[in-house]
């Protein structure tokens, strides 16, 4: 079936620094997602872009967290300035449209030092 | 906004026996979808089954839901379950009227020998 790709799967950064991590979704989906899941917890949406915009946002998208997806290109999440508390495995997902299936990457682990 | 109530965190079952995994919902959308993904450890979440269909059974992979909007229950069931069924199970409900996708806390299933 469709795959979405994350890069990188693994990421180690110190606090305070900038990192941004990148998805491939689905390459005719139009809507965009972030989760994150801290070890032994559930996986909790962060934010859904569509046409370029920010649609939704939880509590969680702290001012620190932006995303984009310049010209088709990849679907990115940016934490600047990283904390401790950011580690946690990132999901990517993206679908056709709103309510129904999302396909999800394998996710990208962040260690924040 | 949208809840949803996966009251075991964990369940551990023989092989063989029959799966119960339950999923109650909150929702304003009187004709959203629910969802049920399941997490294999190492791999991208992924759909398993999907209604949005009152009182209709829908099956995949062995398993099987019903949406009862009576009592807005989506619990996911398997006859008997295999050593391989075991992964996190989350239940989400998603409307074509929402941006922001909730997920329940997860219930990790793991079927023993």
């Amino acid at each position: 079936g469709p795959k979405v790709l994350q890069i990188p799967s693994h990421q180690i950064i110190d606090m305070g620094q900038m990192v941004t991590l990148n998805c491939d979704p689905v390459s005719n989906h139009l809507y965009f997602y972030w989760y994150k899941q801290i070890l032994g917890q559930q996986m909790e949406f962060l934010v859904n872009f569509y046409n370029g915009k920010v649609m939704e946002k939880s509590k969680l998208f702290k001012d620190q967290f932006s995303v984009e997806r310049p010209d088709g290109s990849y679907f990115t999440l940016k934490i600047q300035p990283t904390a401790l508390e950011d580690s946690a495995v990132y999901f990517c997902a993206s679908s056709l449209r709103l309510g129904v299936e999302q396909y999800f990457g394998p996710g990208t682990r962040l260690t924040v030092l | 906004g949208d809840s949803v109530t996966q009251k075991e965190g964990l369940v551990t079952l023989t092989e063989g026996l029959p799966v119960m995994l339950n999923c109650t919902y909150q929702t304003i959308y009187s004709n959203a979808f629910l969802f049920w993904y399941v997490h294999y450890l190492n791999e991208s979440p992924r759909l398993l089954l999907k209604s949005s269909t009152d009182n209709k059974r829908t099956e995949h992979q062995g398993f099987h839901a019903t949406l009862h909007k009576s009592s807005s229950s989506f619990h996911l069931q398997k006859s008997s379950a295999q050593l391989s069924d075991s992964a996190l199970y989350y239940c989400a409900p998603a409307h074509t009227g929402n941006y922001k996708y909730v997920f329940g806390a997860g219930t990790r299933l793991k079927v023993i020998a």
